[in-house]
């Protein structure tokens, strides 16, 4: 049964500084990974899918990383600004459905 | 705008009240899923569709029921509501497997 893991479940980092969340999956038959955003009780901001034949993605100050065969994904956020404190989840694709990750709570300190 | 609409954004019923919450997508996808989001449970997905008329159970359906009459639309049915139902819904829609997932904004629904 896949498993989706993410630690750590909450960072607080100063403005400013890159950072990288990390998720791990244990089956690494997956068609795709997904990076998410979801601020409180809002919906999932979808911020980047890496297909499984590709390696990392990048948009803006955000860049992914997937590496399948030992079941790691990264996400690396560039210059960190308060805009970016929210939860960030990591879902892979597989089969008929996605499975998440319990996600990464992300503050940025002014 | 491309996105998936989810209505009612909040509900509060009592036990037992049968409710609908509404799903419809612009995108012309093919697939469509709901989930719950619970506190240390993360998401879990309750139901999805392939395409029209295809519904297959996720990982929590008791309790629930769906239909897919059309490909945009995909309403969740809660017959007869309890109050561990009481959960922050989501709806997504994709384009086929492999392709990346759109949410809507959530219903959050108390069961009292």
């Amino acid at each position: 049964k896949q498993e989706v893991t993410q630690i750590p479940a909450a960072l607080s980092v100063p403005e400013g500084e890159n950072l990288v969340l990390n998720c791990s999956f244990t089956d690494s038959a997956i068609y795709n990974l997904q990076w998410f955003r979801q601020d409180p009780g809002k919906g999932l901001t979808s911020l980047l899918l890496i297909q499984s034949s590709q390696r990392e993605q990048t948009s803006g100050r955000l860049n992914a990383s997937l590496d399948k065969s030992s079941g790691r994904s990264t996400l690396y956020i560039a210059a960190s600004q308060p805009g970016d404190s929210a939860t960030y989840l990591c879902a892979v694709n597989r089969d008929d459905k996605i499975i998440f990750g319990k996600g990464t709570r992300l503050h940025i300190l002014p | 705008e491309a996105q998936v609409t989810q209505n009612p954004r909040y509900l509060i019923t009592v036990t037992g009240k049968k409710l609908t919450v509404t799903c419809s997508q612009n995108m012309n996808h093919e697939y469509m899923s709901w989930y719950r989001q619970d506190p240390g449970l993360g998401l879990r997905q309750i139901y999805y569709s392939m395409n029209v008329e295809v519904t297959d159970k996720g990982d929590v359906p008791e309790g629930y029921k769906v239909s897919r009459k059309e490909k945009r639309n995909f309403p969740l049915i809660l017959e007869s509501p309890s109050p561990n139902q009481t959960s922050l819904y989501f709806c997504a829609s994709s384009l086929w497997q492999g392709y990346g997932y759109t949410f809507g904004s959530g219903t959050r629904l108390t069961v009292v």
